[in-house]
C-alpha cells in the first residue's frame, strides 16, 4: 500500500531556532501533500496544502513566514517551523494524495496516506 | 461553515459491536472517511463512503450514511482490544481534497 514517512519522529529545540520536518511517500509520487497539526486531545487542524512545484495553499490564521512549505520533488514535502517558541510545541502530521495510484486502484477517492506524525517540543 | 462533530469517548467489553457516531455541516461532501490513531502514531485509513451510498460493508466495519440527517457511523462487530484507539471521522469538501476532521472518538475495550 501507499506509505509515507516523516522524519524526525520526535525533536526537542531551544525557543528561537527552526525546525525542519520532512515528509516522504516512499512508493508513490504525490503532486500534493498536506500538512496538519495536533494539540494533545484535540483533533487533526489543516495548515496548509503543499503543492510540487509550486507556493503553499495555507489555511486561514497560520502564518506563513513562520511555517515554511517547500516541495520541491513529487515525493517530498518540508516543513520548517522558523523561530519556534513553546506554543508551536504539537503534534506535525503530513498527508499525501496518492494520485497515481488512485487512478488504477480507486479513481475517484483521492485518498489521502498520512505519515506517523513528529512530536515537536519548544523549551 | 463546515463543522464535523463526534462524541468523544465509548466504553465496550469485548466481543461486543461498537458504534461511533459522527455528523457533518456540508451537504456538498463528496467522500466520507474513518481513519484510526493509534498512541503516538499517524491516522490510518480505515474506510470510506461515498456521499450516494447509504452503506458499506467492510469485514468487521460496517458504515452507514444517512445524508438527509448528515449523519455517519461506524459500526465495529466483535470489537477487540487491538481496537482501541481514537477513532476520526472526516468529509471531503466539495470541489476539493481538503479533509475537515472530526475531534475523534476514544474507544476504549475492555474485558
Amino acid at each position: 500500500g501507499a506509505v509515507v514517512s516523516q522524519h524526525p519522529s520526535w525533536v526537542i529545540c531551544k525557543s528561537g531556532t527552526s525546525v525542519k520536518i520532512e515528509c516522504r511517500s516512499l512508493d508513490f509520487q504525490a503532486t500534493t501533500m498536506f500538512w496538519y497539526r495536533q494539540f494533545p486531545k484535540q483533533s487533526l487542524m489543516l495548515m496548509a496544502t503543499s503543492n510540487e512545484g509550486s507556493k503553499a495553499t495555507y489555511e486561514q490564521g497560520v502564518e506563513k513566514d513562520k511555517f515554511l512549505i517547500n516541495h520541491a520533488s513529487l515525493t517530498l514535502s518540508t516543513l520548517t517551523v522558523t523561530s519556534a517558541h513553546p506554543e508551536d510545541s504539537s503534534f506535525y502530521i503530513c498527508s499525501a494524495r496518492d494520485l497515481g495510484g488512485d487512478r488504477l486502484r480507486s479513481p475517484s477517492t483521492d485518498t489521502q496516506y498520512f505519515g506517523p506524525g513528529t512530536r515537536l517540543t519548544v523549551l | 461553515g463546515e463543522d464535523v462533530e463526534q462524541s468523544l469517548f465509548l466504553s465496550v467489553r469485548e466481543g461486543d459491536s461498537s458504534v461511533i457516531n459522527c455528523t457533518y455541516t456540508d451537504s456538498s461532501s463528496t467522500y466520507l472517511y474513518w481513519y484510526k490513531q493509534e498512541p503516538g502514531a499517524g491516522l490510518q485509513l480505515l474506510t470510506y463512503i461515498f456521499s450516494n451510498m447509504d452503506m458499506k460493508q467492510d469485514q468487521r466495519l460496517t458504515v452507514l450514511l444517512n445524508k438527509k440527517d448528515k449523519h455517519l457511523s461506524l459500526r465495529i462487530a466483535d470489537t477487540q482490544t487491538g481496537d482501541s484507539a481514537i477513532y476520526f471521522c472526516a468529509e471531503r469538501t466539495g470541489g476539493y481534497n481538503k479533509l475537515i476532521f472530526g475531534a475523534g472518538t476514544r474507544l476504549a475495550v475492555h474485558p
